[in-house]
């Protein structure tokens, strides 16, 4: 089945822990993306990639990194610099650049113990 | 202004009725809107794309107004299983990203 999948689906960070969340997709798509949720709130970018070895800062870059070493792969490593991490991590992708449709994994929810 | 604005609800309607949504952008510029909808603790999915033109899809019909600045859904003989929030979006400034709209909530009761 084609599609994007995103692991685990629940994680939990200790403080001052750095933690890495999953993201594949085998949909040849080009563009990858990650967002955060926080209740009551709409969808924010985090980072975006539009081509293997290069990514862009969304709008909320600050304690986030990530790689893009394959075109199926999109990692997100949230630092011990996120002061407030709990959220729910939803990553997307779309054929080509731009305001293309994107498509959703299922998500992970991280939660800070 | 916001980018993308919409009324968050929750709007109840019984089984069988239509419901309208609309959804405000600010950049004249934007080429690309759709619609996503989103389960409880679920990630969102496409619903539809919108159209100059505007578009149905059975029960679900988007019209854009360039005008304005507005797309609208409208849901008719709406079902149990059309409770969920629905979220506007819209491609940003330089159209390199969508910008999501934090939803309108439908709760379509018995």
């Amino acid at each position: 089945d084609g599609g994007i999948t995103q692991s685990p689906k629940y994680l939990f960070r200790k403080e001052g822990q750095n933690v890495t969340l999953s993201c594949e997709q085998n949909l040849n798509h080009d563009a990858m993306y990650w967002y955060r949720q926080d209740p009551g709130q709409g969808l924010r970018l985090i980072y975006y990639s539009q081509i293997v070895n290069d990514f862009q800062k969304g709008d909320i870059a600050e304690g986030y990194s990530v790689s893009r070493e394959k075109k199926e792969s999109f990692p997100l490593t949230v630092t011990s610099a996120q002061k407030n991490p709990t959220a729910f991590y939803l990553c997307a992708s779309s054929m080509g650049r731009g305001g293309k449709t994107q498509y959703f994994g299922p998500g992970t929810r991280l939660l800070v113990l | 202004r916001k980018e993308v604005e919409q009324d968050p609800g929750p709007f109840n309607v019984p089984e069988g009725a239509t419901v309208a949504f609309n959804c405000t952008y600010s950049n004249s510029a934007s080429q690309s809107f759709f619609w996503y909808r989103q389960d409880c603790r679920k990630e969102p999915k496409l619903l539809m794309s919108v159209y100059s033109s505007g578009n149905e899809d059975g029960r679900f019909t988007a019209q854009l107004n360039r005008a304005s600045q507005y797309i609208s859904l409208l849901i008719r003989d709406s079902k149990l299983s059309d409770s969920a929030t629905y979220l506007c979006v819209v491609d940003a400034t330089g159209f390199q990203k969508l910008v999501f709209g934090t939803g309108t909530r439908l709760l379509v009761s018995p």
